[in-house]
């Protein structure tokens, strides 16, 4: 079957624009995570869903990022008004259950700049 | 305040030689220890694990110790080959929960 895919695999916007990511899931994973890793940092939370609520949202910097994921399989991450700091790869993920970690299967990622 | 370092940015070795990527932790309340492996525009993909009730795991060519008294774990790759050039980053967390990642080594490995 196929990994977690995510779309697209790169970016570039203006500083103030709008953008969304998708991140497609293993089919039947319930657990979804977002990720974003700066240049030569490693992978920082942002938030985690367990079906289609938000379980943990304490990772996202700040009210301009926001993550929906209404039917409990795709998300979308959408950052408001992005700035030059907001330039990363997004990274999503996703486990069957939730706190199997050795089974989060990661996608890709997003590579966002913004200029 | 990183709670999970990785002070060697990059690491060289030899093929067939032993590679050690070594990490350190701040936060008493971890509990599970991970690895990943990352490619170059590939998601990291797990490599091995630790649950702090050990202080040795193992998987082929792979091995994780834990020191808890000194919160510092390294992987030991033997023998390493090209192919396990990549970027590896250390993990942490508090049960099962979300694990918080260090930086990253980047590991190369000469043929």
């Amino acid at each position: 079957g196929a990994g977690v895919s995510q779309t697209p695999s790169n970016k570039v916007t203006e500083k103030g624009k709008y953008v969304e990511l998708r991140c497609d899931p293993i089919s039947g994973h319930t657990a979804l995570y977002w990720y974003r890793q700066s240049l030569g940092q490693g992978p920082e939370f942002l938030i985690y869903f367990q079906g289609t609520g938000a379980a943990d949202d304490s990772g996202l910097p700040n009210d301009r990022f926001f993550a929906v994921r209404p039917e409990g399989s795709v998300s979308t991450l959408k950052i408001q008004r992005t700035e030059r700091g907001d330039s990363a790869v997004y990274l999503c993920a996703s486990a069957r259950l939730p706190g199997e970690q050795e089974t989060q299967y990661f996608g890709p990622g997003t590579r966002l700049l913004v200029l | 305040d990183q709670q999970v370092k990785q002070n060697s940015p990059s690491l060289s070795v030899q093929e067939g030689r032993i590679s050690i990527l070594n990490c350190d932790y701040t936060n008493s309340m971890f509990d599970y220890f991970l690895w990943y492996k990352k490619y170059p525009a590939e998601g990291p993909t797990f490599l091995i694990s630790i649950s702090s009730i050990k202080d040795k795991n193992e998987d082929g060519r792979f091995t994780v110790f834990l020191n808890k008294s000194a919160k510092h774990l390294s992987l030991h790759i033997v023998p390493s080959q090209p192919g396990d050039s990549a970027v590896y980053f250390c993990a942490a967390s508090e049960g099962s929960y979300i694990p918080t990642f260090g930086r990253g080594t980047s590991l190369i490995v000469h043929p």
